[in-house]
Parts: C-alpha cells; sequence; structure tokens
C-alpha cells in the first residue's frame, strides 16, 4: 500500500509565478489535510478537504491561495503570484475518516521563490 | 498564547540516557493528542498516540494530564538514532492538527 505522494518534491519559481503543488493519498483515504511549515517554525494547518468539497480553510491565506481534491485525481494546492515569503515546505496528509484517525504524511513539497 | 508550546531545546544527551519532555496545550476541549518525531527536512511521523492513562511503547512511555493541560514523553535508554525533533500535536475537533514548533533532541554517543 503506498503512501501519500506530493509531487513535486522540490519546486523553484520566479516571484510572481504560479505553483501548483500536488497530493495523491493513501489508497482508501477519502481526507485530505496541507500544512505549510516555514523556514524553523512549526507546521500550521492550512485547508482540510474532502472529495469535491473543502471543509475548513480556515488556516489558509485569504488571497493567492487556493486548494481543491477533484472526484478523481489527486488534490492540488495552488499559489498564485508566488512572493518570497512562500518559501517553505508544504506537507499533505490523509486520512480514512476524521476524528477518530491518524493523519499519514507525505514527504512534501519543498518551494523556493527566487 | 500559542495553541501548543514546547521548551524548544536542544537537549543534548548522551546515549543511554533518560529525557524528558514536556508541552502546554491552551484549549481544555481539546480531545486528541500525540507525539510525532520529525527528522531534519523530512515529513513528521507518528510517534504514539498519548492517553490519560498513560501509554508506552518500548523505551518510550507518553502521559498526559487533563486538569493541567500538561503533554509529556519519557525515552529512557536514548539511542543515537533518537536524534530528531519531537512535536507535540493536538488535534481539533474538525480533524486538523496543531503542532507545537517542536523540542530537538541529539543524543551524542
Amino acid at each position: 500500500n503506498a503512501g501519500v505522494m506530493q509531487n513535486p518534491r522540490h519546486l523553484v519559481r520566479r516571484r510572481g509565478q504560479e505553483a501548483r503543488l500536488r497530493c495523491s493519498p493513501m489508497k482508501g483515504h477519502s481526507h485530505v489535510y496541507w500544512y505549510r511549515q516555514l523556514p524553523e517554525e512549526g507546521l500550521k494547518f492550512m485547508v482540510y478537504l474532502q472529495k469535491e468539497n473543502i471543509i475548513d480553510e480556515s488556516g489558509m491565506p485569504k488571497e493567492r491561495f487556493s486548494a481543491e481534491f477533484p472526484k478523481e485525481g489527486p488534490s492540488i494546492l495552488r499559489i498564485q503570484q508566488v512572493v518570497r515569503g512562500d518559501s517553505a515546505a508544504y506537507f499533505c496528509a490523509s486520512s480514512p475518516l476524521t476524528a477518530s484517525y491518524e493523519q499519514y504524511f507525505g514527504p512534501g513539497t519543498r518551494l523556493t521563490v527566487t | 498564547r500559542k495553541e501548543v508550546e514546547q521548551d524548544p531545546g536542544p537537549f543534548n544527551v548522551p546515549e543511554g540516557a533518560t529525557v524528558a519532555f514536556n508541552c502546554t496545550y491552551s484549549n481544555s476541549a481539546s480531545q486528541s493528542f500525540f507525539w510525532y518525531r520529525q527528522d531534519c527536512r523530512k515529513e513528521p511521523k507518528l510517534l504514539m498516540s498519548v492517553y490519560s492513562s498513560g501509554n508506552e511503547d518500548g523505551r518510550f512511555t507518553a502521559q498526559l494530564n487533563r486538569a493541567s493541560q500538561y503533554i509529556s514523553l519519557l525515552i529512557r535508554d536514548s539511542k543515537l538514532s533518537d536524534s530528531a525533533t519531537y512535536l507535540c500535536v493536538v488535534k481539533k475537533s474538525q480533524g486538523n492538527l496543531i503542532f507545537g514548533k517542536g523540542t530537538k533532541l541529539s543524543v551524542k554517543p
């Protein structure tokens, strides 16, 4: 059973470009969470999605950031017009259900904005 | 006040030592608690869940004190491979996790 997969593992973007980060949850998992870890900081929750639904986006910046989890295919975290402050590790986690189940993390995407 | 607070360390200990980490959380309604381990530039990995009755997994013992809103992790007989950052984590009712900034442990030969 493959774990949570994220790609790309490393992404370099110039300021003003768009970044698209992909997350494929573990087989059988329909809940996806995105977290961001800034350099020397702890992980911060961004958004929680189920298939075709955003459940909680309270941690997502109001502008430039969006997320989706379509019926088919991976979850996508999209950052428009990236700035240097977006440079971070973005981790995706998945779980089969919410309250009682553990979250399993993917290896992360390291975004560098130059 | 931060939702989850930890001493950042670093804790530098010799092999074989016993080391304890502490963590406090601010939301008394929190229900689920965990310790994760994160190696440098890697994803967090679940170490163990934490229960009020206390739980043990080999050399690791976790304890929760709901009255004091305090969580602890004890590592006995430290190994070089235990060197990592240990993250105290609280799960919110919606399901998302709140992470402490982590406590760095370095085990020396």
